[in-house]
């Protein structure tokens, strides 16, 4: 089955440690997404990539960073210098990055929890 | 001011009710979404529009250009409707989402 995946789907670290959260896809998509939510609050671009080897700050990117090695792997690195990094991260994917038409699909999400 | 605002905020409502759940946007757009995000928190894509209006099921979608407007409609609802109703606009480039903050649906039977 055709997905995007995210694991752990519950984190706990503790403050000042840094941690990386995993997004894989084997939709064959170029374009890759990661959200941050918070309640009450809609979700918030942390950073995206259209292609392997290239990525964009959203956002909110201040404390976060990602790598773009393959095509289907778009990690992201919540550090240790992120004030507020409690929170619902999503993962997402688009076939093309700037074709309006494509539809995104969002992996299942990790909720991290630092304490 | 939000760039996509959405109400209400919460809704509550019997089985067997008509819902409507709108969106206003402030910006320029390529297409507007429709998602579902349930409890465990994935989220899933109910409509993408650019124009006019689309039925999946129970479910209709309507999109006003002019007016900066988008409704979904959910008729003869159901407990397993319940769930956070979000809508997102797409930029003019076509690479990013603006999300506004979901509506929080829950139908008792």
């Amino acid at each position: 089955d055709g997905g995007i995946t995210q694991s752990p789907k519950y984190l706990f670290r503790k403050e000042g440690q840094n941690v990386t959260l995993s997004c894989e896809q084997n939709l064959n998509h170029d374009a890759m997404y990661w959200y941050r939510q918070d309640p009450g609050q809609g979700l918030r671009l942390i950073y995206y990539s259209q292609i392997v080897n290239d990525f964009q700050k959203g956002d909110i990117a201040e404390g976060y960073s990602v790598s773009r090695e393959k095509k289907e792997s778009f990690p992201l690195t919540v550090t240790s210098a992120q004030k507020n990094p409690t929170a619902f991260y999503l993962c997402a994917s688009r076939r093309r990055a700037g074709v309006s038409y494509n539809e995104q699909f969002f992996g299942p999400g990790t909720r991290l929890t630092v304490l | 001011k939000n760039e996509v605002e959405q109400s209400p905020q919460n809704l509550t409502a019997q089985e067997g009710e008509f819902i409507t759940i709108n969106c206003s946007y402030s910006v320029g757009i390529s297409a507007l979404h429709w998602l579902q995000q349930h409890p465990g928190g994935g989220i899933v894509s109910l409509f993408m529009l650019s124009s006019g209006k689309k039925k999946h099921g129970r479910l209709i979608a309507t999109i006003n250009i002019q007016e900066k407007h988008s409704s979904l409609h959910i008729t003869a609802s159901h407990p397993r409707d319940s769930a956070v109703y979000i809508c997102a606009v797409r930029s003019p480039s076509g690479s990013r989402l603006t999300f506004g903050e979901g509506t929080q649906l829950t139908v008792n039977p």
